[in-house]
């Protein structure tokens, strides 16, 4: 059971616009922790895609954007492409238990 | 650019350590002021994040690993270490390792193709 809650699976056509949604709670994205998000293609390493919310990493397209609002964050991706499928994690930080590094189960992106 | 590259035997015994090695290439593991991490994957399920070490020493470790978890580094040879011992069948995984953006909390910015290690008997 991951401290942060993601939907197992998105899917939108190309094109199209989808989010991915990151439930937290008071002790981590609700403290007011960053939020970053990662991309994992099919048999590669995840690869930072947003950093501190919403902010992008030089090379990353505007396509991707960040939010938090409370304690959720979110990911979203305009234009769908089909290179864009792939496993999406967010993470952030964790105050309990002295504090650890917490990731979001992981949300499987189809392009249909 | 900085790369990261993890080696050490791919299958443990039960109730044996877990040791990998992250060699860094591109920058000095001890000259910047940066976490240097490992965080593992369970064939198909999701990401957990192992522990990670500043570059002065000071050591994070995951709550449910505490006390089995070691995380060291050889600055001499620009590597950083990883121990976990007494192994059982769910710590079989992809091992990463990895390096901070900037400080423990700014996300990880560089990761290392990984290691997939399998404990079995």
């Amino acid at each position: 059971q991951s401290v942060l809650t993601q939907p197992p699976s998105v899917s939108g056509a190309p094109g199209q616009r989808v989010t991915i949604s990151c439930s937290g709670s008071s002790s981590n994205i609700g403290a007011g922790f960053d939020v970053h998000w990662y991309q994992q293609l099919p048999g590669a390493a995840p690869k930072l895609l947003i950093y501190s919310d919403n902010s992008r990493p030089s090379g990353v397209s505007d396509r991707f954007s960040g939010s938090k609002s409370g304690t959720s964050a979110s990911l979203a991706l305009t234009g769908l492409q089909a290179e864009d499928e792939a496993d999406y994690y967010c993470q952030s930080y964790d105050n309990t238990l002295s504090g650890h590094l917490v990731f979001g189960g992981g949300t499987k992106l189809t392009v249909l | 650019q900085l790369q990261l590259q993890e080696s050490g035997p791919r299958l443990v015994k039960p109730s044996e350590t877990l040791s990998l090695t992250c060699t860094v290439s591109g920058g000095s593991i001890s000259s910047s002021s940066y976490y240097w991490a490992w965080i593992r994957q369970p064939p198909g399920k999701g990401l957990e994040w192992v522990g990670s070490m500043y570059s002065s020493g000071s050591t994070y470790y995951s709550p449910p690993l505490r006390g089995r978890v070691t995380i060291s580094m050889d600055t001499s040879k620009n590597q950083f270490s990883l121990k976990l011992t007494s192994v059982t069948a769910a710590d079989t995984a992809t091992y990463h390792c990895a390096r901070s953006r900037v400080s423990l909390l700014s996300g990880i910015g560089y990761w290392g193709q990984g290691a997939l290690v399998t404990v079995s008997s």
